[in-house]
């Protein structure tokens, strides 16, 4: 109940096209749901995150979408460049314990010129 | 200086050796953890404090001691490693220890046990 599942594991998308990973969760009572980016040679970042009273969240070229009865919610990029060539993690947490942010396995992103 | 810094960048070390990672977080935050993040696999929390309390030692091995003097820094101790403890040693904060804020990685900790 604790997995968080993402997928795909590599995406190689053309510049200027969108690019699109899933995750899915289990444990109702994540409540947080951020995305990580990371380049080679970095710890994560925080990209964009999101709670589940809402639906959708867009920054920028960058959007969350949310669908709490299907436990899934996915990140797209819009208008992709070479610049966000990296690896994508998700993950959730919430309740009281302090284990329960957990990531998923990653997504290398490779955007080609 | 802003963020968390992590120190050295780069270690290897043999079997028998003894060293320390050190992470200083500049941010003000009240909880600090370790992460062991290992090729194809999930980033795995070891360790986490909150306002200089260890609140959760996720089953890591005694090989690895975790020491935070004060709320900006962390320590992780490592002695009589094995091979399979080679990966990127990350530290993180947060404002929040629960996971219901953001996290704030510093660059890592490349360790190479030989």
């Amino acid at each position: 109940q604790q997995q968080v599942k993402q997928s795909p594991q590599s995406l190689i998308v053309q510049k200027g096209g969108i690019s699109i990973i899933n995750c899915a969760y289990e444990n109702t009572a994540f409540d947080y749901f951020p995305w990580y980016q990371q380049f080679p040679g970095k710890g994560p970042a925080l990209l964009i995150a999101i709670r589940p009273d809402v639906s959708e969240k867009k920054e920028g070229r960058f959007t969350i979408s949310f669908n709490k009865s299907a436990k899934q919610f996915s990140l797209h990029i819009m208008d992709s460049q070479p610049g966000d060539s990296a690896t994508y993690f998700c993950a959730a947490s919430g309740g009281t314990s302090y284990d329960k942010v957990i990531f998923g396995p990653g997504t290398s992103l490779s955007v080609i010129p | 200086e802003t963020g968390v810094t992590q120190t050295p960048r780069h270690l290897v070390m043999g079997m028998t050796n003894k060293k320390s990672l050190k992470c200083e977080q500049h941010l003000g935050h009240n909880a600090m953890y370790w992460y062991k993040q290992s090729a194809k696999k999930p980033l795995e929390l070891m360790f986490v404090y909150s306002l200089e309390e260890r609140v959760e030692n996720n089953s890591v091995p005694s090989r690895f001691s975790p020491e935070c003097p004060n709320s900006s820094h962390l320590f992780l101790h490592l002695h009589t490693l094995q091979p399979e403890d080679s990966a990127l040693y990350l530290c993180a904060s947060s404002q929040d220890p629960l996971g219901n804020s953001p996290l704030h990685f510093g660059n890592g900790t490349r360790l190479t046990v030989t």
